[in-house]
């Protein structure tokens, strides 16, 4: 079975200061990992992902996330974090098979604080 | 990227009653799945569901309670029935194609049952 574990609830940063918001997957096989943002009484909307290839990919509002398969890790990070990345963020994993669904993890809630 | 839009955005319903909830994709997807999330929680897959046939549920939920129909690659409804308090949640519609491991979600139908 798949998985995937957000160790944080929260994370508070500055305004201006790296963000990193943490995840660890665990499936059976090479998986496909996602991050998606959700803002208050909104959907989710889509980050990033990894398929494969380079390890480090860059996403959307200048997010990116670096995928490890040693520490079976692809934390998502942002140089400069701003007030309007505060959201809550979802990790997620699909195996490479077919019309499978994604699986999250419980949620991070990013505060940036000016 | 696919646009997917759901109605009702929300609705406020007596206990034994039912909604059916419609979900719409702008252009054609191979994947289409239903997802419960208790506010500001992770999405919980409903079940997945298929074109033509029966829809494919996860553990704890069943046909007779969420009764799902796909007729087409655009379209598809979830029905809440014989709606509890439980049942209070957020259902997100989500669809993408699975050759270009993309999957996008709708705003999601805010549910209240008194």
């Amino acid at each position: 079975a798949q998985s995937v574990a957000q160790p944080e609830d929260q994370v508070n940063v500055a305004e201006g200061n790296p963000l990193t918001v943490k995840c660890t997957y665990s499936v059976s096989g090479n998986p496909y990992l996602f991050w998606y943002v959700q803002y208050p009484n909104r959907g989710l909307q889509f980050l990033l992902k990894y398929i494969t290839g380079d390890n480090l990919v860059k996403g959307s509002y200048g997010f990116e996330a670096e995928f490890n398969k040693s520490q079976t890790s692809f934390h998502l990070k942002k140089p400069s974090a701003l007030v309007s990345d505060s959201a809550l963020y979802f990790c997620a994993v699909r195996v490479r098979s077919g019309n499978t669904p994604l699986v999250f993890g419980k949620g991070t809630r990013l505060s940036v604080i000016a | 990227s696919a646009v997917i839009s759901q109605k009702p955005s929300r609705d406020i319903c007596q206990r034994g009653t039912s909604l059916t909830i419609q979900c719409q994709v702008d252009s054609q997807v191979t994947m289409m799945f239903w997802y419960r999330q208790q506010p500001g929680q992770s999405l919980t897959l409903i079940a997945t569901a298929n074109q033509g046939s029966e829809a494919t549920y996860e553990s704890g939920f069943v046909i007779d309670k969420f009764p799902i129909s796909r007729p087409n690659l655009t379209f598809s409804t979830l029905t809440v029935s014989n709606m509890s308090p439980e049942d209070s949640s957020i259902y997100l519609c989500s669809g993408g194609l699975a050759e270009a491991n993309e999957q996008y979600f709708g705003p999601g139908t805010r549910l209240t049952v008194t």
